[in-house]
């Protein structure tokens, strides 16, 4: 069963804490994408990845970091920094540039403590 | 920078009716897609425009690209319960896809 997977579904973070969101895919897809979403606002690109071992910053990547060791696996760390965490995150995923079609993951609501 | 919005925020359409949401952007787009998420999911492709012009259906669903590829418009016809959800534009200009606030469309049966 191919697509993109994300974990855990609800998060929650103390003060001063990082936390880390997990987002794999199985399409063997190139590119992975992280976003933001608030209510009433569209989606934020926060970092995305278009080849393994290599990431570029998006528009609001102040707070977040992120790896790409695996072309499967894109984790997302939400450090301290980041002063208003509380969102839905979404990992999305595509063949090859951020033009293309996204795929997205099921999301990961984090609240904060 | 590329921004692209959309209009109305909110949508409240009687079931039966027809209503249209409309995207535009501040430059010019290589080409635009559709994103619909269902409350409590997640975004699903729906479809993308490349011409100018372009116009494409999915059944009840018309997707308009506008000549200048700066703005692009959804129309839905003989609204739905399962249309409930939002609905996001995403315009494509060279690296970056930016996607607008979305339109949230409740419907009344």
């Amino acid at each position: 069963d191919g697509g993109i997977t994300q974990s855990p579904k609800y998060l929650f973070r103390k003060e001063g804490q990082n936390v880390t969101l997990s987002c794999e895919q199985n399409l063997n897809h190139d590119a992975m994408y992280w976003y933001r979403q608030d209510p009433g606002q569209g989606l934020r690109l926060i970092y995305y990845s278009q080849i393994v071992n290599d990431f570029q910053k998006g528009d609001i990547a102040e707070g977040y970091s992120v790896s790409r060791e695996k072309k499967e696996s894109f984790p997302l760390t939400v450090t301290s920094a980041q002063k208003n965490p509380t969102a839905f995150y979404l990992c999305a995923s595509s063949w090859g540039t951020p033009r293309e079609t996204q795929y997205f993951g099921p999301g990961t609501r984090l609240l904060v403590l | 920078g590329q921004q692209v919005m959309q209009i109305p925020q909110y949508q409240h359409v009687q079931e039966g009716e027809d209503f249209t949401t409309y995207c535009n952007s501040s430059t010019t787009l290589s080409n635009i897609q559709w994103y619909k998420q269902r409350p409590g999911g997640h975004p699903v492709f729906l479809i993308q425009l490349v011409k100018s012009g372009e116009v494409k259906k999915q059944k009840r669903l018309t997707f308009q690209f506008g000549e200048a590829k700066k703005n692009s418009s959804l129309h839905i016809t003989a609204t739905q319960t399962t249309d409930v959800g939002t609905y996001f534009c995403a315009g494509r200009n060279d690296y970056k896809l930016s996607f607008g606030a979305g339109t949230t469309v409740t419907v009344r049966a």
